[in-house]
Order: C-alpha cells, then sequence, then structure tokens
C-alpha cells in the first residue's frame, strides 16, 4: 500500500525548534519530488517547501526562509521539515505529500500531490 | 492573502451543474499547470485534477478541468452530496519559484 506517515509534530514555544518526519512506503521513493504542506486551523493549504529526487533543489515558501531547512534520506525512504524561530502562525497541521512533478523540456512543474499523508499537528504557543 | 483568486464559497443543488473559478498570472497559471484538490471534512486533500484537465485514475468524469490564459476552472456536473468539500486550485509561480494554493471553496449541495 502507497502510504506516507508523519510524525514528530506537537506544542512548542515561540522561537522553538521541531522536527517532522514523514515515513514513505509502498513506492519507489527516490523517483519522486516530495513536499510539505500546511494548513492552519480553520484556514487554506499553504506549501511550505519541496524538494527534488536527489535533494539537489530545495524550494521554500518566504514565510519560512531561513528558518526551516528540508531534507530526505533516500536509504530509509524519509522527509524531514528541520523547524527553528517558530512562530504562533507556524501553527498548524503539516501533511507531507508526494508530488508529481511533471518535467519536461529542461523544466519541472511541482505540485500535482497525488498521495498526502494523514498530518501532523504543530502547536506554537507558551 | 493569496495569489490565487477563488470565489470562497459556491453552491448547487443536487444533479446541477457547478464550477469554481481560480484566478491568477502570468507567472502562475498562464504558464505552469494547474492542479485541483478535493478537502473533505477533516481529512487530507485529494487531487482531483493535474495538467490542467486530466483526471487521476479513481476520480468520477463528473469533475473536469479547463484553463485558458491566467485562469482555471473546475466544473462538477451531476452534483451529489458527496461532494460538498473544499476546493482548491494551485500551481506553481516562477516569480516566487513555489507552489501557489488558491484561498478554497467551500461547495455547499443544497
Amino acid at each position: 500500500e502507497v502510504q506516507l506517515v508523519e510524525s514528530g509534530g506537537g506544542l512548542v514555544q515561540p522561537g522553538g525548534s521541531l522536527r517532522l518526519s514523514c515515513a514513505a512506503s509502498g513506492f519507489t521513493f527516490t523517483n519522486y519530488w516530495m513536499s510539505w504542506v500546511r494548513q492552519a486551523p480553520g484556514k487554506g493549504l499553504e506549501w511550505v517547501a519541496n524538494i527534488k529526487q536527489d535533494g539537489s533543489e530545495k524550494y521554500y515558501v518566504d514565510s519560512v526562509k531561513g528558518r526551516f531547512t528540508i531534507s530526505r534520506d533516500n536509504a530509509k525512504n524519509s522527509l524531514y521539515l528541520q523547524m527553528y524561530s517558530l512562530r504562533a502562525e507556524d501553527t498548524a497541521v503539516y501533511y507531507c505529500a508526494r508530488d508529481l512533478a511533471y518535467c519536461g523540456g529542461g523544466s519541472c512543474y511541482p505540485g500535482a500531490f497525488d498521495i498526502w499523508g494523514q498530518g501532523t499537528m504543530v502547536t506554537v504557543s507558551s | 492573502q493569496s495569489v490565487l483568486t477563488q470565489p470562497p464559497s459556491a453552491s448547487g443543488t443536487p444533479g446541477q451543474r457547478v464550477t469554481i473559478s481560480c484566478s491568477g498570472s502570468s507567472s502562475n497559471i498562464r504558464s505552469n499547470y494547474v492542479y485541483w484538490y478535493q478537502q473533505l471534512p477533516g481529512t487530507a486533500p485529494k487531487l482531483l485534477i493535474y495538467r490542467n484537465n486530466q483526471r487521476p485514475s479513481g476520480v468520477p468524469d463528473r469533475f473536469s478541468g479547463s484553463k485558458s490564459g491566467t485562469s482555471a476552472s473546475l466544473a462538477i456536473s451531476g452534483l451529489r452530496s458527496e461532494d460538498e468539500a473544499d476546493y482548491y486550485c494551485a500551481s506553481w509561480d516562477d516569480s516566487l519559484s513555489g507552489v501557489l494554493f488558491g484561498g478554497g471553496t467551500k461547495l455547499t449541495v443544497l
């Protein structure tokens, strides 16, 4: 079964750090771009970051640049999100998502998230 | 504030056809693919449409997508009560080097 399982969420104080993990199974992890997408309580979806199959390209939404780092361990079929200097506005459910990212003509087009995890809640509060 | 603009709400009666719009710009929708997601209450989003108008396996042909210039639309025909959900458009943005989501449209089946 194709599956993504997130872990590592919890309650953290403002300015604190947290590391999210996403375990992939049922597909060839190294064939896919991967992303983190978050959803604040009662709000819409917000893409956070993505990473190419070999880790050579990474992109972030402006609001997390310099604070969050996306990484992957292809030997462990795992995706990570290291979060530093957390703020109240980072409070959200964080989803791990597989990205079909169609590529052609030297360009890739991320955004087709076909498999999602169940999400892990991150709460930033004192 | 989302750069992709969707109406906050839409509604229809069972059997009707409903369309949801998504307005963007030359740096996203015009030059990149558009994707559509359905999110049922309390669940993770589900990919409905990819590459502007393609349906993943298992998505009913009642759902269709289109794109023209800097705008895109999701059409749902033969509306059913189980279609009541939040719908999001998304696209890569060349200027931001990131994926943008629309603000979401809450569909109510009356």
